[in-house]
């Protein structure tokens, strides 16, 4: 079976500084990772899929196949990137989407 | 406006009293599914459905039932809640299989049952 791992539930760094959020995925198929976000009182959204290999409000994953991993990196926080995010892996032919517990990132003024 | 709406946003009920929450979407999706959200477990999946008549079961279905009928609705529907059943719920769709994963949420139900 699938499964997502975050393991960090908070994540504390100060503005400026350089953001790393774990992701870590177990699954036989060939995956399909994304990480979604949840600002304060809004929808989740999607921030980044990796078959994009985009850079999105300064964001970047790399899918890393032999860590099973697709970490989300920020060279310099900001304020505004303060939110929850979900690194989803999507299976079961674009049918089945498993979810991370979450990281909640706290930037620091 | 494109979204996904879910209706009651907040429900306070009690143990076996039968309730559904409403979820509809205006962007002629065809994937749609429902979500639980609890403290330290993250979104979990509850059911799915890729189209009209056609529906799954995801990770946690059980005390759920699903339809969908039509294809802007998926209802969720608790046929006899229980309190370990209270959680934030959300409604997701997708415009189809191989959508490249972009699910577009609703705004979250937020269910106690007492």
């Amino acid at each position: 079976a699938q499964r997502v791992t975050q393991p960090e539930k908070l994540l504390s760094v100060f503005k400026g500084a350089p953001v790393e959020l774990k992701c870590n995925y177990s699954y036989s198929g060939s995956p399909e990772l994304f990480w979604y976000v949840q600002y304060s009182r809004q929808r989740l959204q999607l921030l980044l899929r990796h078959i994009s290999r985009e850079s999105i409000k300064g964001f970047t994953a790399d899918l890393n196949k032999g860590e099973t991993s697709f970490h989300l990196k920020k060279p310099f926080a900001q304020e505004e990137d303060s939110a929850m995010y979900y690194c989803a892996l999507l299976s079961g032919g674009y049918q089945k989407v498993t979810f991370g517990t979450g990281t909640k990132l706290q930037v620091i003024p | 406006e494109a979204q996904v709406t879910q209706n009651p946003r907040y429900l306070i009920t009690v143990t076996g009293k039968k309730l559904t929450v409403t979820c509809s979407q205006n962007m002629n999706h065809e994937y749609m599914s429902w979500y639980r959200q609890d403290p330290g477990l993250g979104l979990r999946q509850i059911y799915y459905s890729m189209n009209v008549e056609v529906t799954d079961k995801g990770d946690v279905p059980e005390g759920y039932k699903v339809s969908r009928k039509e294809k802007r609705n998926f209802p969720l529907i608790l046929e006899s809640p229980s309190p370990n059943q209270t959680s934030l719920y959300f409604c997701a769709s997708s415009l189809s299989r191989g959508f490249g994963g972009e699910l577009f949420f609703g705004e979250g139900s937020r269910l106690t049952v007492l």
